[in-house]
């Protein structure tokens, strides 16, 4: 009965390399997130879509992009892996409108070798 | 997001609440204040939220001053489970642009 589920759950591979993490919930959302949580364990939203728009955070590559095939996935291509992407990624979701809720997945851990 | 202050980290016995506090001295008049905690190795797993009544239900409950510029989150039976990093969040836009996590409290449950 998991909820958001991400795979996969570690993900090692060398740099230059494309990659691509999958979510998908079966919350009945139509929205959802992918959040990037570096080594210090800081959390940041790359993120948020729904199938009306999509939000990306300003910081985030363009090497970085959502796929969402239908409103229960959102998966995340990046393309020429570097170092500095090695973190711990996360899939969250939520229903749409304010002051919902987001329920997360267990991250996928990317290490860059 | 408005900005929130939580204290780094915080200790508490096994079976006594645990009562987390943050300030949100900036908070707008229909912000929501949420809390959610994140366990070692896994996701954040969202706790309670509220805006100006308190709240309760089964993991913990919301006290929030009657001015809304500070909130206690209180785990009335801590169990050693309930040691995670709390993270105190008062989202512009509900949220729906994502959640500006900050560094959280880091709660230890001491047997």
């Amino acid at each position: 009965d998991t909820a958001v589920s991400q795979t996969p759950k570690y993900l090692v591979t060398q740099m230059g390399n494309d990659k691509s993490i999958k979510c998908e919930q079966n919350l009945g959302h139509d929205t959802m997130y992918w959040y990037k949580q570096d080594s210090k364990k800081f959390l940041k939203i790359m993120f948020s879509y729904n199938n009306k728009e999509l939000i990306i955070n300003e910081t985030v590559p363009n090497r970085f992009s959502p796929k969402s095939p239908d409103k229960a996935h959102l998966n995340l291509h990046i393309n020429s892996l570097e170092l500095g992407d090695s973190a711990v990624y996360f899939c969250a979701s939520s229903l749409s409108g304010s002051n919902q809720p987001q329920h997360f997945g267990d991250g996928t851990r990317l290490s860059i070798l | 997001d408005a900005k929130t202050t939580q204290p780094t980290s915080m200790d508490c016995a096994e079976g006594r609440a645990a009562n987390l506090p943050c300030n949100h001295s900036t908070i707008s008049g229909n912000e929501y204040v949420y809390w959610y905690r994140q366990i070692h190795s896994q996701g954040p797993q969202y706790i309670i939220h509220g805006l100006k009544n308190n709240e309760t239900n089964e993991m913990a409950s919301l006290i929030i001053t009657e001015d809304r510029k500070s909130s206690t989150l209180i785990l009335p039976h801590a169990t050693l489970r309930d040691t995670a990093v709390y993270y105190c969040i008062v989202p512009s836009g509900g949220g729906a642009d994502g959640l500006t996590f900050g560094k959280g409290t880091h709660l230890i449950i001491q047997p």
